[in-house]
């Protein structure tokens, strides 16, 4: 299976800042990688797919690059809606793996 | 607009089976590839199976091969998920969710509610 391994696993930040995620896969998925956001309580939100493309609907503060086995997102000038927990997902081979996550507060 | 309905969570013993359902309005689940995905409490999303477009073509994860089985109703747009031989660790949130397809990533843009599954004795 392919691992994905997110980091960190918890950041602090403020309204306004500009925050890197990283997520890390174990072998080369090209750009087969996914970014969501879950609010407490939420159901998942599709963000970025295929490593940079934005989603409809979400706001262009987020933005995501990276291939291989490397990837980032980036959220800038953070809002407190954006306080969440956010997850990498790898899709080029089944099991379609998730990261642990990384916790974004305040 | 896509919307995704769920039902048929609840609590089951140990070794007994539940049926969740997944019913779709806005498309139609002969064009598009679908995804179950759980999520134990305060942990992180695991993918848990696919079925693909055609209906037929189905994997799984390890954890749920073998006791888990994917299906769809196409008349009635409803997807399914059969779980037998149920474990103390199934238990979680159940979403279902739909693949965008390859250009996209195979990314899930629209999700179901979630269905809680507690296996308790």
């Amino acid at each position: 299976d392919i691992q994905v391994t997110q980091s960190p696993s918890s950041l602090s930040a403020s309204v306004g800042d500009r925050v890197t995620l990283t997520c890390r896969a174990s072998q080369d998925i090209m750009t087969y990688l996914n970014w969501y956001q879950q609010r407490p309580g939420n159901v998942p939100n599709l963000l970025i797919y295929a490593a940079s493309g934005l989603q409809s609907g979400v706001p262009p503060r987020f933005s995501g690059s990276g291939s291989g086995t490397d990837f980032t997102l980036t959220i800038s000038n953070l809002q407190p809606e954006d306080f969440a927990t956010y997850f990498c997902q790898q899709a080029y081979r089944t099991p379609y793996t998730f990261g642990e996550g990384t916790s974004l507060d305040i | 607009q896509v919307q995704l309905v769920q039902s048929g969570g609840g609590v089951v013993q140990p070794g007994r089976s539940l049926r969740l359902s997944c019913a779709a309005s806005g498309f139609t689940y002969s064009t598009r590839s679908m995804h179950w995905v759980r999520q134990a409490p305060g942990k992180a999303l695991e993918w848990v199976a696919l079925l693909f477009f055609d209906g037929k073509t189905q994997y799984y994860a390890d954890s749920v091969k073998g006791r888990f089985t994917v299906s769809r109703d196409a008349f009635e747009n409803t997807l399914f998920l059969q779980m037998n031989s149920l474990r103390a660790e199934d238990t979680a949130v159940y979403f279902c969710a739909r693949d965008q397809g390859n250009s996209f990533g195979h990314s899930f843009d629209f999700w179901g509610q979630g269905a809680l599954v507690t296996v308790s004795s």
